[in-house]
């Protein structure tokens, strides 16, 4: 699986827009860029997901550069809620024995002040 | 619909003592079931996965063992616990895709191991 960088951490106003930032140059044509967060002492969840295209699902959207070696999560009103780690993770397609397996990276801290 | 659990929630072990955490799955079959950790900080990693029974992939060698002995049923397992073990621990499923396709991972709540 391909690498991404983020930010180590980023602070928001609540109800602003927050922009989360990934570079992954070396993704390769098959990767889905996934995004997860994980709120303080849960387990992480899934927040959306792409390929080319932008998406935007009821959580956020994803913003896709057209050659694809970076993109930003959207969270349109940051909420007191939304304070948590969001990791960028790269996944190529798969294949029956593979098992579709996540590699995390450290993600970007989101901090939110009322 | 689908639910994860993981138990116990919370475990304090002493070194040297056999380690059993266990994770169910609900409401899907044939899930693929993966076991992560995590340190203090950030940063999950992926030790163990299972697209089957008795299928087991293993990613990091270490003292731990995973065993799938049903289809919605993981264990992760250590004869001997080390002070590096304690860790975070997280439990997920997916559902199971054909070739050539991308799907969600859902995650458990965690088991907070600490080895004294």
């Amino acid at each position: 699986d391909a690498k991404t960088t983020q930010p180590n951490s980023m602070e928001s106003n609540e109800e602003e827009p927050v922009h989360l930032p990934c570079n992954h140059s070396t993704i390769s044509g098959t990767d889905y860029i996934h995004w997860y967060r994980q709120l303080p002492s849960q387990g992480p969840e899934y927040v959306i997901h792409g390929l080319t295209s932008n998406v935007n699902n009821r959580m956020a959207s994803l913003a896709i550069a057209e050659d694809r070696k970076s993109s930003t999560l959207i969270l349109h009103r940051a909420t007191l809620r939304d304070a948590a780690v969001y990791y960028c993770i790269l996944r190529g397609s798969l294949s029956y024995n593979q098992g579709g397996k996540l590699i995390f990276g450290q993600g970007t801290e989101l901090s939110v002040k009322p | 619909s689908q639910t994860i659990h993981q138990w116990p929630a919370t475990l304090v072990q002493p070194v040297g003592s056999p380690l059993s955490l266990e994770c169910t799955v609900e409401g899907t079959s044939n899930p693929n079931l993966y076991w992560y950790r995590q340190a203090a900080g950030r940063g999950l990693q992926l030790l163990f996965y299972s697209v089957g029974i008795g299928q087991i992939s293993s990613e990091v060698p270490q003292n731990l063992s995973a065993s799938r002995p049903q289809d919605r049923q993981f264990i992760l397992s250590s004869k001997k616990l080390l002070l590096s073990d304690s860790s975070f621990y997280l439990c997920a499923w997916s559902p199971w895709v054909a070739v050539t396709s991308t799907d969600t991972q859902y995650f458990g709540p965690g088991t907070r191991l600490t080895v004294l």
